[in-house]
């Protein structure tokens, strides 16, 4: 299985972020497969953003929730994420992954993408 | 939400020494469904340990997690040099937010 960030690298405060995670090696629609956003500010820790199954079921950080939106495209086999109203603080590295089959830790990583909030 | 915490920030020591790294939480983490993760840099992060104790698939057995409740411990027995990064604790009982710690950097002394 492997996943592939791709989206803007660079977006301009109070703007949205768009990104986008292509998975290959296998269907997004099988199993029972949870598929997140995590993100790293630069030299800071991890935080997970939320996650979408391919049945469309959905559940954010709180912390982001008025902000985020996270689709999935079965016809395409990728999924994606939009955060909305973005500052300087939005600025890290963008990471997708997938879930284990039954709990909610990360067995496959994509390699991550920087996006940078500047003007 | 469950938050964590992790020490030491920083672990000098020589390859062939032993790890003791730390992850404490605000709260029980029911089912001892802790995680850990190593990161290199440049790097996504890399599963080691779920369910506090179990190692990925590929995980040598150097690498050990144990404890439960808000107390764990990943051990690595003698440090390879590929072993030198950055690991996270990462805690996915009960509801979301999933959370991690805020890491433990094992460096060469």
């Amino acid at each position: 299985l492997q996943l592939q960030e791709s989206g803007s690298g660079l977006v301009k405060p109070s703007q949205t972020l768009s990104l986008t995670c292509a998975v290959s090696g296998g269907s997004i629609s099988s199993g029972g497969y949870s598929w997140s956003w995590i993100r790293q500010p630069p030299g800071k820790g991890l935080e997970w953003i939320g996650y979408i199954y391919h049945s469309g079921n959905t559940y954010y950080n709180p912390s982001l929730k008025s902000r985020v939106t996270i689709s999935v495209d079965r016809s395409k086999n990728q999924f994606s994420l939009n955060l909305s109203s973005v500052t300087a603080a939005d600025t890290a590295v963008y990471y997708c992954a997938r879930g284990h089959e039954y709990y909610d830790f990360w067995t496959a990583w994509g390699k991550g993408t920087t996006v940078t909030v500047s003007s | 939400e469950i938050v964590l915490t992790q020490s030491p920030g920083t672990l000098s020591l020589s390859p062939g020494e032993r790890a003791t790294l730390s992850c404490r939480a605000s709260q029980s983490v029911s089912s001892s469904y802790l995680a850990w993760y190593q990161q290199k840099p440049g790097q996504a992060p890399r599963l080691l340990i779920y369910g506090a104790s179990s190692r990925a698939t590929g995980i040598p057995d150097r690498f050990r997690g144990s404890g439960s409740g808000t107390d764990f411990t990943l051990t690595i027995s003698r440090l390879d040099p590929e072993d030198f990064a950055v690991y996270y604790c990462q805690q996915y009982g009960g509801s979301p937010p999933f959370t991690f710690g805020p890491g433990t950097k094992v460096d060469i002394k």
